[in-house]
């Protein structure tokens, strides 16, 4: 597609429910991340995808948060047991290659989740 | 670990005015990317303009311009005769020249009064 697409936009959860987020990137990015991004704060970096490989999972917050792209494009995000400390928002950026400051990311619009 | 700064939550400038928004960081990297990205209320970050580490020039693009100090570990934005599409979150970044995620300061927000 045209941008990395997100869905969906807004998702609310009741806390101990589980939930999945979407992100479809770019066609043919390789590389695939994921970032939270809480109320008044900037967006903190949760996971790297190389294709399908997770290079990097060091900025998930607990063992709660999954995240999987086993075809090398679409990803999901996985909650389980939502808390309300993980109401925020969820961004997901896609970029061409592999180290990318050269090329930059392309953000989608993320998905605000709210825990109530 | 590497540390971004923003000092200055709320900024406010009329149109066709001039603002700078401040950024300050902290490493022990001697080559690096920085970047500002524009957050408007749709949520989608947008790449503003990125200044590598290694070039002592600083990067202009159209009405966005950066003053890089990095002896004082400094890289602010100025915007020029400032529009009101311009009102939005503004975020300074920090990269690793040989990583990838980024680190983001805690944003400044900007509104362009008519």
């Amino acid at each position: 597609g045209a941008g990395v697409s997100q869905s969906p936009r807004y998702k609310v959860a009741k806390r101990g429910q589980d939930v999945a987020l979407r992100c479809d990137p770019i066609s043919g990015h390789v590389s695939l991340f994921w970032y939270q991004q809480a109320l008044g704060q900037g967006p903190e970096f949760l996971t790297y995808f190389q294709n399908e490989a997770q290079l990097d999972k060091s900025g998930l917050p607990s063992d709660r948060f999954f995240a999987e792209r086993p075809e090398g494009s679409v990803s999901t995000l996985k909650i389980q047991r939502t808390q309300k400390e993980d109401s925020a928002v969820y961004l997901c950026a896609s970029s061409r290659t592999g180290f990318s400051p050269d090329y930059g990311y392309t953000f989608g619009s993320g998905t605000r989740l709210t825990v109530v | 670990a590497q540390t971004v700064t923003q000092s200055q939550p709320e900024m406010s400038v009329q149109e066709a005015e001039t603002v700078t928004l401040s950024c300050t960081y902290d490493t022990s990297e001697s080559n690096y990317y920085l970047f500002w990205y524009k957050q408007p209320p749709s949520r989608q970050m947008i790449l503003v303009i990125r200044q590598e580490a290694y070039k002592q020039q600083n990067a202009t693009e159209n009405r966005f311009s950066v003053n890089f100090q990095k002896a004082a570990k400094s890289f602010s934005l100025k915007i020029s005769d400032s529009q009101l599409g311009d009102t939005a979150m503004y975020f300074c970044a920090f990269m690793k020249n040989s990583g990838y995620a980024l680190n983001f300061g805690k944003g400044t927000s900007l509104l362009v009064t008519p």
